[in-house]
C-alpha cells in the first residue's frame, strides 16, 4: 500500500520563475492538503482540495494556486517565485473533508529559490 | 484565537533518560482534536497520537505517554527510556473540528537530541 508520493525532491529556481509540484495521495484517501515549512518552523496550512475544489486556504498570496484530479492527485503551482518562497512543501492525504482526520504526509518537494 | 505553543526550541538527553516535551494550545472550540507528529531527517511527518477534547484519559503505547489536561490547555508527550533513534523533530498539532476549518496548526517543533 503505497503511502503519500511527492515530486520532485528537490528543485532549484530562480526568481520570478514558476514551478508546480506534484502529489499523489494514500490509497483510499480523497482528501489533499499542502502544507510550507520554513527552517526551523512548523507547516503552514496553504490549502486543501476535497472533490476536485479547493475547500479552504490558509493566508498565502494567489501566487499559490492548486488542482486536484479525478484520481485526487494534486498539484501545486508557484507564480513569481520570491527568495521567501524557499521551504519544504509537504502533502498530506486524509479521507473525508473534516477537521479531526489523521494526516498522512510525503517526504516533501525542497524548493530553493535563488 | 487558534495556537499552538512548544516552548522547548531545543532538548539533549543522554539514552534511557526520560524527556518531556511540552505543547500548550489556545481555541475557543469545544470539539477539536490534538496530535503528536515525528520529523525525522527524512522530512516526513510521521503520526504519533490523536486525541480528542472529551477524552483526557491518559495513553501509554510503549515508551510513549501522553499527558492530556484541559484545565491547563496542555497535551504533553513522554519518552521514556529514550533511544537514539527518538532523535528527531517533535510538532504539536490542533485542529477545531466544530467551525467548519480544516487546516492544522502546528507549533514550532522541538528538536530532540538523543546522545549515546
Amino acid at each position: 500500500d503505497a503511502g503519500v508520493t511527492q515530486s520532485p525532491t528537490h528543485l532549484i529556481k530562480t526568481r520570478g520563475q514558476q514551478v508546480t509540484l506534484r502529489c499523489s495521495p494514500k490509497s483510499g484517501h480523497d482528501t489533499v492538503s499542502w502544507y510550507q515549512q520554513a527552517l526551523g518552523q512548523g507547516p503552514q496550512f496553504i490549502f486543501q482540495y476535497y472533490e476536485e475544489e479547493e475547500r479552504q486556504r490558509g493566508n498565502f498570496p494567489d501566487r499559490f494556486s492548486g488542482h486536484q484530479y479525478p484520481n485526487y492527485s494534486s498539484e501545486l503551482n508557484v507564480n513569481a517565485l520570491l527568495l521567501g518562497d524557499s521551504a519544504l512543501y509537504l502533502c498530506a492525504s486524509s479521507w473525508g473533508a473534516r477537521g479531526g482526520e489523521k494526516l498522512f504526509f510525503g517526504s516533501g518537494t525542497q524548493l530553493s529559490v535563488l | 484565537a487558534q495556537k499552538v505553543t512548544q516552548a522547548q526550541t531545543e532538548i539533549s538527553v543522554v539514552e534511557k533518560e526520560d524527556v518531556t516535551l511540552d505543547c500548550v494550545y489556545e481555541t475557543r472550540d469545544t470539539t477539536y482534536y490534538l496530535f503528536w507528529y515525528k520529523q525525522p531527517p527524512s522530512g516526513e511527518l510521521v503520526f504519533l497520537i490523536r486525541r480528542n477534547s472529551f477524552d483526557e484519559q491518559n495513553e501509554i503505547s510503549g515508551r510513549y505517554s501522553w499527558n492530556f489536561q484541559k484545565s491547563t490547555s496542555s497535551f504533553n508527550f513522554t519518552i521514556t527510556a529514550s533511544q537514539v533513534v527518538d532523535s528527531a523533530v517533535y510538532f504539536c498539532a490542533l485542529s477545531e473540528a466544530a467551525s467548519g476549518t480544516y487546516k492544522y496548526i502546528f507549533g514550532t517543533g522541538t528538536r530532540l537530541k538523543v546522545l549515546a
